[in-house]
């Protein structure tokens, strides 16, 4: 079992739309939890990122997370095609290890 | 906001040859930058951590020997695929942690594709 799993996709959804990413993870020890938004070739840029259990909102985009469940996920409100890109869910492992999932590929259709 | 850079964006080298890629912390002091591997719609792994001034962390699985990391300062790490081979063309990810702001966000750089003929 991987650590962290979370659905390749692709998911394709209309402009507007809401959007919901998800990962599970397996290691309890997790703290804080990263997202990612990763275009084609290039490297990944962080969204956001969120302490313990709990939501977190910025602008358009909210994460939370669920600790009993070991559930993570990223919302992306009134969803623009500009959004279209992988986006990796990645806990911390310790101080510093990010630990990725395998990205979902998101294309939002205009 | 920090901005973290690699050179080159992208190599082709023979097989046999040697390729060295570096990573700059542009803006910021970094301790601490990591090196990721990326194959095609493949998620990050982590291949090794390198701190500042001394011997660099290896991931379970990464050969030392052959990737060989050295960061001589606190703004430049580097990252040499010694008798390169083509299953080593992958895309190669460069991060960097800026301990001074007291937050665990790495700053990525853009990454470098390599290929192997």
């Amino acid at each position: 079992q991987k650590e962290v799993e979370q659905d390749p996709g692709p998911l394709s959804v209309p402009e507007g739309a809401i959007v919901s990413l998800n990962c599970t993870y397996s290691n309890s020890a997790f703290q804080y939890f990263m997202w990612y938004r990763q275009y084609s070739r290039k490297g990944p840029e962080l969204l956001m990122y969120t302490y313990s259990s709990g939501n977190k909102e910025d602008g358009r985009f909210t994460a939370q997370v669920d600790k009993s469940s070991k559930y993570i996920s990223l919302f992306i409100r009134d969803s623009q095609p500009s959004d279209s890109a992988t986006y990796l869910c990645a806990p911390l492992e310790g101080a510093q290890k990010l630990v990725f999932g395998q990205g979902t590929r998101l294309t939002i259709n205009p | 906001g920090a901005v973290v850079s690699q050179h080159p964006s992208w190599v082709i080298c023979k097989s046999g040859t040697s390729v060295k890629i570096e990573c700059r912390s542009l803006d910021f002091q970094a301790t601490t930058m990591f090196w990721y591997r990326q194959f095609p719609k493949q998620s990050l792994m982590l291949m090794a951590t390198s701190n500042e001034g001394s011997k660099a962390t290896y991931e379970q699985g990464v050969e030392k020997d052959k990737f060989l990391i050295n960061h001589a300062s606190l703004t430049l790490s580097t990252l040499t695929v010694t008798s390169a081979h083509p299953e080593d063309s992958s895309f190669y990810i460069c991060s960097a942690r800026d301990w001074t702001s007291g937050s665990y966000e790495q700053y990525f750089g853009p990454g470098t594709r390599l290929t192997v003929t």
